[in-house]
């Protein structure tokens, strides 16, 4: 059974502060990862994938990835108000496998 | 920004009824899913498919069925509703490549409620 393990928080960070998220994944042969947004009521939205690692930097957010230690993590700075959501992350086992398998997800609230 | 489609939004049935929930998506993905979430509870894949003719259930047991007979259509079913299938269903498709890994796009999902 492949786990993705998340706290599942809630994690609180001033406005304006670094957030991060942690992901540890069991199996070792997964190749790609992915980091999801979901607002409560609504459905999960893609925030960014990185499957080499190192760290990835989109705007605002940075994914890390370390493949040795098994784990993958979000970095959010200058955190919003509107960053207050649910971050889920999610795993797949190759490139094209088609499944990914999800976490539970961490609970983020930005405290203005 | 993903094109994929759920109808109803919210449905409130009574036991025993049969239910479809529609799932449409305009990007020509091969790859479409059903998940089921629970209120403030993990994501659960109950069905997948590949490509039209192509169905797979998935990591959590489910009662309902699906089809894809046409590659954008992905409708699920429920043939008699009972109150334990309360929940959120979420359809997605994807596209996936070498590169990208399997990028899952979601639908806004379907709330239903048996009562």
């Amino acid at each position: 059974q492949k786990e993705v393990e998340q706290n599942s928080g809630p994690l609180s960070v001033p406005e304006g502060a670094i957030a991060s998220l942690n992901c540890t994944y069991s199996d070792r042969g997964s190749q790609s990862f992915f980091w999801y947004r979901q607002y409560s009521g609504k459905s999960p939205e893609l925030i960014m994938f990185i499957y080499s690692n190192g760290d990835k930097e989109d705007g605002r957010f940075t994914a890390q990835l370390n493949k040795a230690s098994q784990y993958v993590s979000l970095l959010i700075r200058d955190s919003q108000p509107s960053d207050s959501a649910t971050y889920l992350c999610a795993v797949e086992e190759d490139f094209g496998n088609e499944k990914l398998t999800f976490g539970t997800g961490t609970r983020l609230t930005i405290i203005p | 920004e993903a094109d994929i489609y759920q109808t109803p939004r919210y449905l409130v049935i009574g036991t025993g009824k049969k239910i479809t929930l529609e799932c449409s998506q305009t990007m020509g993905h091969d790859k479409m899913y059903w998940y089921q979430q629970d209120p403030g509870m993990e994501l659960h894949l109950i069905h997948y498919s590949y490509g039209v003719n192509s169905t797979e259930k998935g990591d959590l047991s489910s009662e309902s069925t699906v089809s894809r007979i046409r590659t954008e259509h992905f409708p699920l079913t429920l043939e008699s509703a009972r109150p334990s299938h309360t929940s959120q269903y979420l359809c997605a498709s994807s596209v996936g490549t070498a590169f990208s890994g399997n990028t899952i796009y979601f639908g806004e999902g379907s709330w239903l409620t048996v009562v």
